[in-house]
């Protein structure tokens, strides 16, 4: 069965630190992973990864995909408050446009 | 930027009662889905719906569930007989398949409360 898994399931820092979050995959045929921010309501897109060893950068945001290892981490520096969010990893199976979603990241960023 | 429409924001029903939520997905995507999230739990994937049709669905979307696509517009989830353990928010998504990428826009959801 295709598992996505998240670390760590919480996380609290303070304003300014770096966060680097995980996760790890098994997945036939892989074909993308998605990072998504969940904050009160409905997921938003952040990055989609298809290449290993290629950083996708938005801002403060960086992704990166290890193929070879099965997992990318997502990279926050100089967090703030609006950084506050669960983040999801999802990945689509081999076939169908479903998504297998992780158990996301509890983010909290502190004054 | 075009965005994922879904009404009501927040639904109260009563157990055994049906209920319908409504999605407007971004209008030149091709794919369109649903997703539910129980409260403190993950998103799980529903059904996904192209051409007219269910594509896939989840051990989750039992008899009790049911998609539509009435015009060109809406896309709708029906439960016929709600449980109380349908109390989630529900997410619509849709993705433009013609580009061949898998990112999938999420609506604001839909709370259903189930009594």
């Amino acid at each position: 069965e295709d598992k996505v898994v998240q670390s760590p399931l919480s996380l609290v820092v303070h304003e300014g630190d770096t966060v680097t979050l995980n996760c790890s995959y098994e997945v036939t045929n892989f074909r993308s992973l998605l990072w998504y921010k969940q904050e009160k309501k409905a997921p938003t897109f952040l990055f989609m990864l298809t290449s290993s060893g290629i950083e996708k950068k938005s801002g403060r945001l960086s992704s990166i995909l290890d193929k070879k290892e099965l997992f990318s981490i997502l990279n926050i520096t100089a967090t703030q408050t609006g950084d506050s969010a669960v983040y999801l990893c999802a990945v689509p199976p081999n076939t169908g446009n479903q998504f297998y979603f992780g158990t996301g990241t509890s983010l909290t960023v502190i004054p | 930027e075009p965005e994922v429409t879904q009404t009501p924001s927040h639904q109260v029903t009563q157990m055994g009662q049906e209920v319908i939520l409504r999605c407007v997905p971004i209008s030149n995507h091709l794919y369109f889905y649903w997703y539910r999230q129980i409260l403190g739990q993950k998103v799980e994937f529903l059904v996904s719906f192209y051409n007219n049709e269910i594509s896939e669905k989840s051990e989750i979307f039992d008899d009790q569930f049911s998609v539509e696509r009435p015009d060109g517009s809406n896309f709708t989830l029906k439960i016929r007989s709600t449980k109380l353990e349908d109390s989630a928010m529900y997410f619509c998504a849709s993705s433009d398949l013609a580009e061949f990428t898998d990112t999938q826009y999420f609506g604001p959801g839909t709370r259903l409360t189930v009594l």
